[in-house]
């Protein structure tokens, strides 16, 4: 089973400041097949569902602000979010779906 | 608008059973693959299981496996999960996920129905 492991587990931000989070498998997420990462980063608000934010590493969803960007490839992920907004609070997961199991990252929570 | 609503969620003896069910809407429902996800009270996300466009294949976590059965009936657009032998570790909010293909980004996520195995 591929293993995600995020870091940090917490992260405290400033209103307008960027926070990082990475993300890191424990093999390659990449398909030959494609070439595309089979990874995603998806936001959980208290209360909700979590909801897709990045795909494919680095591409945003329809609707998604553009502060938000994903990249890396192979076995070591970012996401940044470029200037923070009070509505970013939350906890973010990393995802493959390369194989099964789909397994994700232990979760960052976001916090101002 | 995309819609997954879970339903059949509640509280269970350990050793009992549980079906959930998931009604789609708003989409193909027949074009994409399936899935449930849990989650622990405070705790991340994990994956259950997933079945294929047309129910003939399922994969499922091995710590659900040979005691989760998941189905689909594309008729009435609706996913199943039959729970068996459930354990207080089974414990979670179980969220109905739609995903593009076999390996593909999950787009869709219901609201969740909690599930509490106690005595």
């Amino acid at each position: 089973d591929i293993v995600m492991t995020q870091s940090p587990d917490s992260l405290a931000v400033s209103l307008g400041e960027r926070a990082t989070i990475n993300c890191k498998s424990s093999q390659s997420v990449l398909y030959s097949s494609n070439n595309k990462n089979n990874l995603a980063w998806y936001q959980q608000k208290p209360g909700q569902p979590p909801k897709l934010l990045i795909s494919w590493a680095s591409i945003r969803q329809s609707g998604v602000p553009d502060r938000f960007s994903g990249s890396g490839s192979g076995i070591d992920f970012t996401l940044t979010i470029s200037s923070l907004q009070a509505e970013d609070v939350a906890v973010y997961y990393c995802q493959h779906y390369a194989s099964t199991p789909h397994t994700f990252g232990q979760g960052t929570k976001l916090e101002i | 608008e995309v819609q997954l609503v879970e339903s059949g969620g509640g509280i269970v003896q350990p050793g009992g059973s549980l079906r959930l069910s998931c009604a789609a809407s708003g989409f193909t429902f027949s074009n994409y693959w399936m899935h449930w996800v849990r989650q622990a009270p405070g705790k991340g996300l994990v994956w259950v299981s997933r079945i294929s466009t047309d129910g003939s294949a399922t994969t499922y976590a091995d710590s659900v496996k040979g005691r989760f059965t998941m189905s689909r009936d594309n008729a009435k657009n609706t996913l199943f999960l039959q729970m068996d032998s459930l354990r207080p570790e089974d414990t979670a909010v179980y969220f109905c996920v739609g995903g593009g293909g076999s390996n593909a980004p999950f787009d869709f996520w219901g609201q969740g129905t909690l599930v509490t195995v106690s005595s």
